[in-house]
C-alpha cells in the first residue's frame, strides 16, 4: 500500500459549521503534513507532524486545528471558516522529514 | 531559505524530449535538489532528486550543473500524460526544512 487517502473528496460547509478532514496512510511513515492550495497557485504548507507531535505550524489561524491520533491518521478540524478558506486541502506523508513526500488527492473545500 | 527560479510555462510536442530548467544560485552545500510534479486534479508526486551527480530513474533524468547553481529536469519523450506543473525544490539534507513549493513551470504537451 503506497498511497495516502483523504476523505471526503469534496466538502461544502457554512461559516458556522464544524467539520473535519481525514487523512490516512499505511506506509509506516512518521512525518505527516497538511497543505492548502488555492486555484492556480502552488501548495502552501500549513502543519507538519513528526512522530505524532506537531513540529511546524506555519502561522495558521486557530480556526484550523490539526490532530494526529496515531501514526497512520491525521485530521484537520475546521470551525468558523471564512469563504476565503475555500481551497484544496492536501495531506502528505514521508518516512521521515528527509525522505520523499507522498501526497493524497486532496479534499476540495467550499465555504459558503 | 534558498530559492529556485523556473519559467512560468513551457510547451512541448508529444514524443519529443523536454528540458525543464531551474536556477538555484543560492544553493548551499547541504541542499538536495528535488523535483515534484502535479498533474491536473491530483496531489503532487515525487519525480526525482539529486545532490551533485546526474540522476536517472524511470520517470526522468536530472542534470545538475557542476557549480550546482542550476539543474535541468529531462523528460526523454513527452506524452500527453506529462502535462503538469513541475516544481523544483531545495531541501536541506537534515530534513529540518519541509517541502516548500515555489511557482513551478506549467508544461503543456501538444499532440
Amino acid at each position: 500500500d503506497t498511497e495516502v487517502t483523504q476523505t471526503p473528496k469534496h466538502l461544502v460547509m457554512g461559516m458556522t459549521n464544524k467539520k473535519s478532514l481525514k487523512c490516512e496512510q499505511h506506509m509506516g511513515h512518521r512525518a505527516m503534513y497538511w497543505y492548502k492550495q488555492k486555484a492556480k497557485k502552488p501548495p502552501e504548507l500549513m502543519f507538519v507532524y513528526s512522530y505524532e507531535k506537531l513540529s511546524i505550524n506555519e502561522s495558521v489561524p486557530s480556526r484550523f486545528s490539526p490532530e494526529c491520533p496515531n501514526s497512520s491518521l491525521l485530521n484537520l478540524h475546521l470551525h468558523a471558516l471564512q469563504p476565503e478558506d475555500s481551497a484544496l486541502y492536501l495531506c502528505a506523508s514521508s518516512q521521515s522529514k528527509v525522505m520523499d513526500v507522498y501526497f493524497g488527492p486532496g479534499t476540495r473545500l467550499t465555504v459558503l | 531559505d534558498a530559492k529556485t527560479t523556473q519559467p512560468n510555462s513551457m510547451e512541448s510536442n508529444e514524443e519529443e524530449p523536454v528540458h525543464l530548467p531551474c536556477n538555484h544560485s543560492t544553493i548551499s552545500g547541504t541542499d538536495y535538489i528535488h523535483w515534484y510534479r502535479q498533474l491536473p486534479s491530483q496531489g503532487p508526486e515525487y519525480v526525482i532528486h539529486g545532490l551533485t551527480s546526474n540522476v536517472n530513474n524511470r520517470m526522468a533524468s536530472l542534470a545538475i550543473a557542476e557549480d550546482r547553481k542550476s539543474s535541468t529536469l529531462i523528460l526523454h519523450r513527452a506524452t500527453l500524460r506529462d502535462a503538469a506543473v513541475y516544481y523544483c525544490i531545495l531541501r536541506d539534507i537534515s530534513g529540518n526544512t519541509p517541502l516548500v513549493f515555489g511557482k513551478g513551470t506549467r508544461l503543456s504537451v501538444i499532440a
